[in-house]
C-alpha cells in the first residue's frame, strides 16, 4: 500500500519561500508510469493543482504559479519537493502531494497546514 | 484555463438518489473520457470515487456512478446514505497545451 507523508514548516514569512516535501512509502518512486503531484486547498476553499512531476524531472505547472513554483524529485530519497517562492496570505492553504495514475489521483498524503503570516 | 462548474450544494434524504453535475467545454469534459471524481470529508485528504468517467476503484461502493454526455459529466449517488454527506469534486484531463488537468469548483452533499 502506497503512502504518501508532506513535511515542512506549517508557517512561512510573506515574501518567503515555502518547502515542502512529500516522503513515499510502500512503493519506489520511480516504478511505474506515475506522476507526482501538488495540490492545495485554502481553507473554505475548492481543490487547486499546483504542478506535477514524473520521475524522468520533467515537470508542468500551473499557468497561474508557473513563475513561483519549482517541483523537484529525489528518487535516492523516495522523495519529491515543492519550493513557492514569494509567498503572500493567499498562498495560505492545505497542501498535498498525491499520486497521478493516468489521469486521475489515487493516492493522497494528508495534507499539511501551511500558514503566510509575520 | 478555468475550473469545472458545479452547484455549490445538493441534498437529498436517506435512501434517495441526487446527482451531481460538472460542466467543462469542448477543451476539457467535452474532449476526453477521463473526468475523475473525489469524496472529501471535512479535515481529511480527498478519496478517488470513480475514475474515466463511469470506472470504479476497487473498494468503492457501487452505490456511486458516473456518466457524461457532452461538456457536462455527472455524478449520480443512489441509495443515499449519512456517511455520503461530505464535498464532492470533479477533475478532467484538459489535454497539454497548458496545464493537462484541471478541477471542478465543489459540491457540498447533504444528507437531510
Amino acid at each position: 500500500q502506497v503512502q504518501l507523508q508532506e513535511s515542512g514548516p506549517g508557517l512561512v514569512k510573506p515574501s518567503q519561500t515555502l518547502s515542502l516535501t512529500c516522503t513515499v512509502s510502500g512503493g519506489s518512486i520511480s516504478s511505474g508510469s506515475y506522476y507526482w503531484s501538488w495540490i492545495r486547498q485554502p481553507a473554505g476553499k475548492g481543490l487547486e493543482w499546483i504542478g506535477r512531476i514524473y520521475t524522468s524531472g520533467s515537470t508542468n505547472y500551473n499557468p497561474s504559479l508557473k513563475s513561483r513554483v519549482t517541483i523537484s524529485v529525489d528518487t535516492s530519497k523516495n522523495q519529491f519537493s515543492l519550493k513557492l517562492s514569494s509567498v503572500t496570505a493567499a498562498d495560505t492553504a492545505v497542501y498535498y502531494c498525491a499520486r497521478v495514475d493516468d489521469y486521475s489521483i489515487d493516492y493522497w498524503g494528508q495534507g499539511t497546514l501551511v500558514t503566510v503570516s509575520s | 484555463q478555468s475550473a469545472l462548474t458545479q452547484p455549490a450544494s445538493v441534498s437529498g434524504s436517506p435512501g434517495q438518489s441526487i446527482t451531481i453535475s460538472c460542466t467543462g467545454t469542448s477543451s476539457d469534459v467535452g474532449s476526453y473520457n477521463l473526468v475523475s471524481w473525489y469524496q472529501q470529508h471535512p479535515g481529511k485528504a480527498p478519496k478517488l470515487m470513480i475514475y474515466e468517467v463511469s470506472k470504479r476503484p476497487s473498494g468503492v461502493s457501487n452505490r456511486f456512478s458516473g456518466s457524461k454526455s457532452g461538456n457536462t459529466a455527472s455524478l449520480t449517488i443512489s441509495g443515499l446514505q449519512a456517511e455520503d454527506e461530505a464535498d464532492y469534486y470533479c477533475c478532467s484531463y484538459a489535454g497539454s497545451s497548458t496545464f493537462p488537468y484541471v478541477f471542478g469548483t465543489g459540491t457540498k452533499v447533504t444528507v437531510l
